[in-house]
């Protein structure tokens, strides 16, 4: 079955540095594509979706990049600040979309 | 606005006692989710519910039962709890025409 693995689990940067987080999978008909951001004690909130047909999608001071021939998707913070801090976790699913594989999480830890 | 509700938000049980968590959702979502979050292992799936008492084993469904007989309601029953189920439970439901799962608070189970 599909495996999704996650890198780095933990994550320091400055404020204002960038931040990437990767995450790698197994399944060549993987076809949605999730990033999701949990604050400290809080739930699980979608940062973006991206389907198989899209490479690049923007966000508020983010960028999501999906590089199907390495089977690699990214989320690239820029100018990272402290309220940043989170853990995100990647997400991938077939064409269904009911049964989602997490990656494990990484922590990100943005210093002021 | 999108919600999923979890009751109760936090539960001290003692190992053996029966325990049993909610979940509610005011979208008419049809599928819904119960996961598991563990320091360094993500999300795992326990239990998806397709609709009404249509429910399907997910990666970790061993030492729990669930419930779903409206479709806003899906409760998580462990019976004779064990110490290692000590966790945070999500819940989540998502709609045939989105993709992506709305999660709930979460539970944070302690057994002792």
């Amino acid at each position: 079955g599909e495996q999704v693995e996650q890198r780095p689990p933990h994550l320091s940067v400055r404020e204002g540095d960038s931040a990437v987080i990767t995450c790698t999978y197994t399944d060549p008909n993987s076809y949605y594509f999730f990033w999701y951001k949990q604050e400290p004690g809080a739930s699980l909130q979608l940062l973006m979706k991206v389907f198989s047909s899209t490479e690049i999608n923007e966000g508020q001071g983010f960028t999501v990049l999906l590089n199907k021939k390495d089977k690699r998707l990214s989320l690239n913070l820029t100018a990272a600040h402290p309220g940043d801090s989170a853990a995100y976790f990647c997400a991938v699913s077939d064409t269904n979309a009911y049964k989602v594989i997490f990656g494990k999480g990484t922590h990100l830890h943005v210093l002021p | 606005d999108m919600k999923v509700t979890q009751m109760p938000r936090y539960l001290i049980k003692r190992m053996g006692e029966n325990v049993l968590l909610e979940c509610g959702q005011d979208m008419s979502h049809e599928t819904m989710y119960w996961y598991r979050q563990d320091p360094g292992l993500g999300l795992q799936l326990i239990y998806i519910s397709y609709d009404v008492d249509s429910n399907s084993e997910g990666d970790i469904p061993k030492g729990y039962r669930v419930s779903r007989k409206k479709r806003e309601h899906f409760s998580l029953i462990l019976d004779s709890a064990k110490t290692n189920q000590t966790s945070v439970y999500f819940c989540a439901s998502r709609s045939g025409q989105i993709y992506e799962q709305y999660f709930g608070p979460g539970t944070r189970l302690t057994v002792l």
